[in-house]
């Protein structure tokens, strides 16, 4: 595997349920990202990971729970979702301190919530 | 607080054409990077090209160039010879100096331009 993943590509999943969303990286980088994609807006940053600590929350609802584990390694932990958070999330990661601090983005995972 | 704007909500380009999409952007900074970012059907996005505020040149990447305007704040992106593969949505993304943790910054993202490629 290269650059960056992401699994499960499609995710249907009810308001009661719990589930996971999971990124792994394989560039060697030290921050990570999670973004939702809704149609017709811009891409909206939730979450920023840099040396494995959380720093940026954007002010995401509690119902999204992200865990790094590790500098390769994003979860973002999904329960009692709401129909408008169907969208489209995107991971991506980057070096931070390296002048231009390029992000690179993984494929996403639709989400449907019914 | 750093906007970006894209114009055009949709493009159309005949096969071995030239287009260029438009991508304005607002900010009281002198020194930033800016980025076309591309996310074909399967929608993984992709890097297209970059360039930094303080080049005078402007960024070229095979069929792909930018025509950067600091003093308008306009960085527009130049597809020439398209091809089928080109058709993809395009956003246009700004990087700013809001700092987090670890130098990580933050990307400012237009609503994006879908560009139709025509055999």
């Amino acid at each position: 595997e290269t650059g960056v993943t992401q699994t499960p590509r499609h995710l249907v999943m009810g308001m009661t349920n719990k589930k996971s969303l999971k990124c792994e990286q394989h560039l060697g980088h030290n921050a990570m990202y999670w973004y939702k994609q809704s149609a017709k807006k811009p891409l909206e940053l939730m979450f920023v990971y840099s040396l494995e600590e959380r720093v940026e929350n954007n002010s995401v609802p509690s119902r999204f729970s992200p865990e790094c584990p590790n500098s390769s390694h994003l979860f973002l932990h999904l329960h009692t979702l709401q129909p408008e958070d169907s969208a489209l999330y995107l991971c991506a990661s980057s070096q931070a301190s390296s002048g231009t601090d390029t992000q690179y983005f993984g494929p996403g995972t639709r989400l449907t919530v019914l | 607080a750093q906007t970006v704007t894209q114009s055009q909500p949709e493009m159309s380009v005949q096969e071995a054409e030239t287009v260029t999409l438009s991508c304005t952007y607002d900010t009281s900074e002198s020194d930033y990077y800016l980025f076309w970012y591309k996310q074909p059907p399967s929608r993984q996005m992709i890097l297209v090209i970059r360039q930094e505020a303080y080049k005078q040149q402007n960024a070229t990447e095979n069929r792909f160039s930018v025509n950067f305007q600091k003093a308008a704040k306009s960085f527009s992106l130049k597809i020439s010879d398209s091809q089928l593969g080109d058709a993809a949505m395009y956003f246009c993304a700004y990087r700013c100096s809001e700092n987090y943790g670890g130098a990580t910054n933050k990307l400012i993202f237009g609503t994006g331009t879908l560009l139709a490629v025509q055999p």
